[in-house]
């Protein structure tokens, strides 16, 4: 079966740079797209943007361009997330998501990544 | 700004019957925007009910079901039970690899 499994919680400063993966398995992991959403506490569902594993494509959310970076190593069947510069309004969970067969929703969610920016 | 609406909480019987929907602020919900619909229980992780307006998930009971009805999605549960009672979310894709979401509807079965 599909699986998504996430590292695990990180705790930062303020102005640091954090970098979540999701290993997949149960699937050929190069033929579907990985996108990554996050929730701060108490709050709503965000989406962050998504990456192809078959070619690497990127696209972020405006919000997030020029901090966020999404990458994949088809190797170990992993997506990762870097989030830089981080501030307090960062915290959240954050999830990742694989994109389904026809690429407008999402059909297995990770068990979500809560990260804490704190001084 | 692109912005879906859904009510912020709607209540229902158990064993009754509630439609969420789901409007955009640039016009009408049409199946070009492929929407879709997921539900979070607090502490978890989403699970997706329906995509691309009408199609439900694997595994997702048949009292789930999704439409586009005037110029929004709706998703209507049927024979409402207390573990449906959950935040719901309707997700808009804009295409271009962008989605949007809706700020969750907090269904109460009560």
């Amino acid at each position: 079966q599909v699986q998504l499994v996430q590292s695990g919680a990180e705790v930062k400063q303020p102005g640091a740079s954090v970098k979540v993966s999701c290993k997949a398995s149960g699937y050929s992991f190069s033929n579907y797209g990985i996108s990554w959403l996050r929730q701060a506490p108490g709050q709503g569902l965000e989406w962050v943007g998504w990456i192809s594993a078959y070619n690497g494509y990127t696209k972020y959310a405006q919000d997030f361009q020029g901090r966020v970076t999404m990458t994949t190593d088809t190797s170990t069947t992993t997506a990762y997330m870097e989030l830089r510069t981080l501030r307090s309004d960062d915290t959240a969970v954050y999830y990742c998501s694989r994109i389904g067969d026809s690429g407008s929703y999402w059909d297995n969610w990770g068990q979500g990544t809560l990260v804490s920016v704190s001084s | 700004q692109t912005v879906v609406t859904q009510e912020p909480s709607v209540s229902v019987s158990p064993g009754g019957t509630v439609t969420l929907t789901c409007g955009f602020s640039s016009g009408s919900v049409s199946t070009p925007y492929y929407p879709s619909w997921y539900q979070q229980t607090p502490g978890q992780a989403p699970r997706t009910l329906i995509y691309s307006t009408n199609t439900r998930s694997s595994g997702v009971p048949d009292r789930f079901s999704g439409s586009i009805l005037g110029n929004k999605a709706v998703l209507t549960i049927t024979g409402a039970q207390a573990d449906d009672e959950s935040v719901y979310y309707c997700v808009l894709y804009l295409g271009n690899g962008i989605w949007v979401f809706g700020g969750g509807t907090k269904l109460t079965v009560l």
